[in-house]
């Protein structure tokens, strides 16, 4: 079946500190993944997806096949990247498809 | 317009009261989502529709009625709902059906059922 596991319920860091957000999945075909950042107060909204590659707010995450990681990185953490962040993953079988959600980590930095 | 709008942004309702959800966008997005967030958890998948079409169904309770009039507008209605119904329900829309690409988020209603 169809799994996203975030073992951290809270990461707490202070200011400049490295950032690490640990995502595993599970699936047996071509996943696509994404993760989503909800600040308080507002909706949910994607970071970033692992097709594009791309850094967004200085976060970057890399597709690990071999281990079925997703995990997100930041060298400098700052006192706005506190939220919560939902590591998610699409998957499509037949004519349906799917965008599955971890059970989300929630990042505190402190200044 | 990037933008999914939910409406409205907070409901209480009593156990007995039919009311409903409503959803919109305007960025051509042929996938529509409903899905369920209860607090300090991720959110829950309910409903997905596909050009219009209901095409998965999570097992989600009768007296949680999704339509579809068209493809910018998604609707939930609801009758008779439980406390336990109490959430913040999200819409949200993807370009592909599928989930396989970015799917925007609305704001979400926050529901309060007494």
């Amino acid at each position: 079946a169809q799994r996203v596991t975030q073992p951290e319920k809270l990461l707490s860091v202070f200011k400049g500190a490295p950032v690490e957000l640990k995502c595993n999945y599970s699936y047996s075909g071509s996943p696509e993944l994404f993760w989503y950042v909800q600040y308080s107060r507002q909706r949910l909204q994607l970071l970033l997806r692992h097709i594009s590659r791309e850094s967004i707010k200085g976060f970057t995450a890399d597709l690990n096949k071999g281990e079925t990681s997703f995990h997100l990185k930041k060298p400098f953490a700052q006192e706005e990247d506190s939220a919560m962040y939902y590591c998610a993953l699409s998957y499509y079988g037949g004519s349906q498809g799917n965008l599955i959600f971890g059970k989300g980590t929630k990042l505190s930095v402190k200044p | 317009d990037t933008e999914v709008t939910q409406t409205p942004k907070h409901l209480v309702m009593g156990m007995t009261n039919k009311k409903s959800l409503k959803c919109e966008q305007h960025m051509g997005h042929r996938a529509m989502y409903w899905y369920k967030q209860k607090a300090k958890k991720p959110p829950e998948l309910m409903f997905v529709y596909s050009y219009e079409k209901l095409s998965i169904n999570e097992s989600v309770p009768s007296r949680f009625s999704p339509e579809c009039p068209n493809s910018s507008l998604l609707n939930l209605h609801l009758h008779a709902l439980q406390p336990e119904d109490s959430a913040l329900y999200l819409c949200a829309s993807s370009h592909l059906p599928g989930g396989r690409a970015e799917a925007f988020f609305g704001q979400g209603t926050r529901l309060t059922v007494v």
